[in-house]
């Protein structure tokens, strides 16, 4: 079965520091996606980066990365530089091409990042 | 990456009534989802809506409380039917590009008192 993990209900962060919020996912497909996505508390879901299973860097987009590690089945997102509108939720989800690409999303991390 | 708006943004329904969430997005896409998600919680796929055919549930979701057109490529609409407080959500569509990535709608809120 698919799953997505996301261990840390809530995070904080000093402004202007780095901060990582893990993931972990399973699957027994060998290609997949992983994604991380941004939700304000205005509710709207903001794509963030994107990760190949086949992928042989890691993704970067800005200020964001994503520390793929194939072998321990972990995308963790890196954020540098925090800013204060970082703080929201942050969802790791995964995608699969069985059929149609859905994705299953994990539970969330709400980051607070500090003044 | 495409334009989506949703329509209401939000609402207060009483209980037994239906409501009916519209998507449109400001170009042709393939696929569209319709996602649920309860307060606190994460995001559950409820169906996938393809253009000319019926949508495909996923399990714990069924047609008559929730059906879905897609009349064309740039809109879809769900509809929440019968409803009661238990569906108090944020409901939220998104679609892909032909791509692995989604983008998402700015959601719907929807409170049943």
């Amino acid at each position: 079965a698919q799953k997505i993990t996301q261990t840390q209900p809530g995070m904080f962060v000093q402004e202007k520091e780095a901060v990582t919020l893990d993931c972990t996912y399973d699957t027994s497909d060998p290609s997949y996606g992983l994604f991380w996505y941004k939700q304000p508390s205005s509710g709207e879901m903001i794509f963030l980066i994107y990760q190949g299973s086949y992928d042989q860097q890691n993704a970067t987009e800005g200020r964001y990365s994503l520390n793929f590690q194939k072998a321990r089945k972990s995308a963790n997102l890196v954020i540098s530089a925090s800013q204060l509108g970082d703080s929201a939720m942050y969802f790791c989800a995964m995608g699969t091409p069985s059929g149609t690409y859905k994705y299953i999303f994990g539970t969330g991390t709400r980051l607070k990042v500090l003044a | 990456s495409a334009v989506i708006s949703q329509k209401p943004s939000r609402d207060i329904c009483q209980r037994g009534t239906s409501l009916t969430i519209q998507c449109q997005v400001d170009s042709q896409v393939t696929m569209m989802f319709w996602y649920r998600q309860q307060p606190g919680q994460s995001l559950t796929l409820i169906a996938t809506a393809n253009q000319g055919s019926e949508a495909t549930y996923e399990s714990g979701f069924v047609i008559d409380k929730f059906p879905i057109s897609r009349p064309n490529l740039t809109f879809s609409t769900l509809t929440v039917s019968n409803m009661s407080p238990e569906d108090s959500s944020i409901y939220l569509c998104s679609v892909d590009q032909g791509g692995e990535t989604q983008y998402f709608g700015p959601g719907t809120r929807l409170l049943v008192l």
